[in-house]
């Protein structure tokens, strides 16, 4: 059974930075496209970035490209996201997903439970 | 950006009804679009992919439709437990969601 654990999340001020963590068990993570995809409290489901199977590509929501980045550690089955410059629209419930290809077209198949980040002043 | 467009926002329904949700694109995502479930409190689970392909262990109640820029997730026969909020994602342009359809049983 696919299960992807979040941690890391926290309340943090304005301009502060962060790291996320995900880690994966389940699967042949090594093999899989992963990525971060995140929830506003109340709000819908956004993006915000994707890494390939060796980290060699990664994708991001132009709203934090510049300000985040994605990583992973293989061997330790873990999936990173490092936020700096965070601004109160950052504060989300964060999930780790993983992603499975089909056909030309990609689905997050897979979901962790969430991590919140809450950034105020 | 390919934007994702829902509707209705929100419906109500009867147990037994079949219920239509639509997803509107702004412009061609083929047939990359996929669908998911999410309930309150719970992650998002993934129910539908390519736009019609059922994914594992999903109820043959839930299917989809569509292609290009019009797209439909349809349940047969609503259940209580399909209470929950939906939401569309394309997948040909990097990604993004629909706004949601929040729907009651």
């Amino acid at each position: 059974e696919v299960q992807l654990v979040e941690s890391g999340g926290a309340f943090v001020q304005p301009g502060g930075s962060l790291r996320l963590s995900c880690a994966a068990s389940g699967f042949t993570f090594g093999t899989s496209w992963m990525a971060w995809v995140r929830q506003a409290p109340g709000k819908g489901l956004e993006w915000v970035a994707s890494i390939k199977q060796d980290g060699t590509d990664k994708y991001y929501l132009d709203f934090v490209k510049g300000r985040s980045i994605v990583s992973r550690d293989n061997a330790k089955r873990s999936l990173y996201l490092q936020m700096n410059n965070l601004r109160a629209e950052d504060s989300a419930v964060y999930y780790c997903a993983k992603i499975t290809l089909f056909g030309g077209g990609w689905s997050f198949d897979s979901w962790g439970h969430g991590t919140l980040v809450t950034v105020s002043s | 950006d390919i934007q994702m467009t829902q509707s209705p926002s929100s419906l109500s329904a009867s147990a037994g009804d079949r219920v239509t949700i639509s997803c509107r694109a702004s412009r061609s995502v083929s047939s990359f679009l996929n669908w998911y479930q999410q309930k309150p409190g719970k992650a998002p689970k993934f129910l539908i992919y390519a736009a019609s392909s059922l994914q594992s262990g999903v109820p043959s109640r839930f299917s989809g439709s569509g292609s290009g820029t019009e797209f439909t997730l349809t349940i047969s026969s609503v259940q209580p437990e399909d209470s929950a909020t939906y939401y569309c994602q394309q997948s040909y342009d990097r990604a993004t969601f629909g706004q949601g359809t929040r729907l009651e049983i």
